[in-house]
């Protein structure tokens, strides 16, 4: 069973930038979570779909952070405009729905702002 | 609201030996517990989890953790380490009676383990 896909896994901006990760969930797999993990921190919740509707983006920046899943399948995370502390692995994770806990992570997409 | 601690930054151990990685959780209602490991470019890697049942869970790669409740613990623990165990560990906890699957993580306890 192939895992969860992300791509790019380096990108190195300039501030001010955009940018766009990927992500392609296992296959099956409902539940859809993007994460920010600052070095020396765990992996905070950015957004969570369920299907192709948010759950929870409580903690997303949303006047610079944005996130679709529109057929429920893949999803895309996008920064714009990037700041300095936006340096960060990007991880998503899928589980096959809510009541089932496990999350299943992807490599991770290292992000550095410069 | 919910929180993990892993009190321990760094763990240091001889192969052989056996190790414990602490954990400990504060959640309103019933607790979820989880392990991840992440080896260095690479996303997290799930070890094991606690929903119920056996307080003595068991996972991957010989590792286990035991459930406390009213020490409010859920440490990581393997009877014998082997170098190639030597990775950053988190632990995670979600509070079970909530409507939204939502994942708190520790800061991470990096495990160093020595020949």
């Amino acid at each position: 069973e192939a895992g969860v896909a992300q791509s790019p896994r380096y990108k190195i901006i300039e501030k001010r930038q955009s940018v766009a990760f990927w992500c392609n969930p296992i296959s099956g797999h409902a539940t859809l979570y993007w994460y920010q993990q600052i070095l020396g921190q765990g992996p905070k919740l950015l957004i969570q779909f369920q299907n192709n509707g948010v759950v929870d983006d409580s903690q997303l920046p949303k006047d610079r952070f944005s996130a679709e899943r529109l057929k429920g399948v893949d999803s895309t995370l996008k920064i714009q405009p990037a700041k300095l502390e936006d340096s960060a692995v990007y991880l998503c994770a899928s589980s096959f729905n809510r009541v089932q806990e496990t999350q299943y992570f992807g490599p991770g997409t290292r992000l550095l702002v410069l | 609201a919910q929180s993990v601690a892993q009190p321990e930054d760094q763990v240091n151990v001889a192969e052989g030996n056996p190790l414990t990685v602490k954990c400990t959780y504060s959640v309103s209602g019933n607790p979820y517990l989880f392990w991840y490991v992440q080896y260095p470019n690479r996303g997290l890697q799930f070890l094991l989890k606690y929903i119920t049942g056996d307080n003595l869970v068991k996972g991957s790669y010989g590792f286990e953790a035991e459930f406390n409740k009213s020490q409010t613990s859920f440490h990581l623990k393997k009877p014998s380490a082997l170098v190639s165990d030597s990775a950053l560990y988190f632990c995670a906890v979600r509070d079970g009676g909530g409507t939204a699957s939502k994942l708190t993580f520790g800061t991470g306890t990096r495990l160093q383990v020595t020949l």
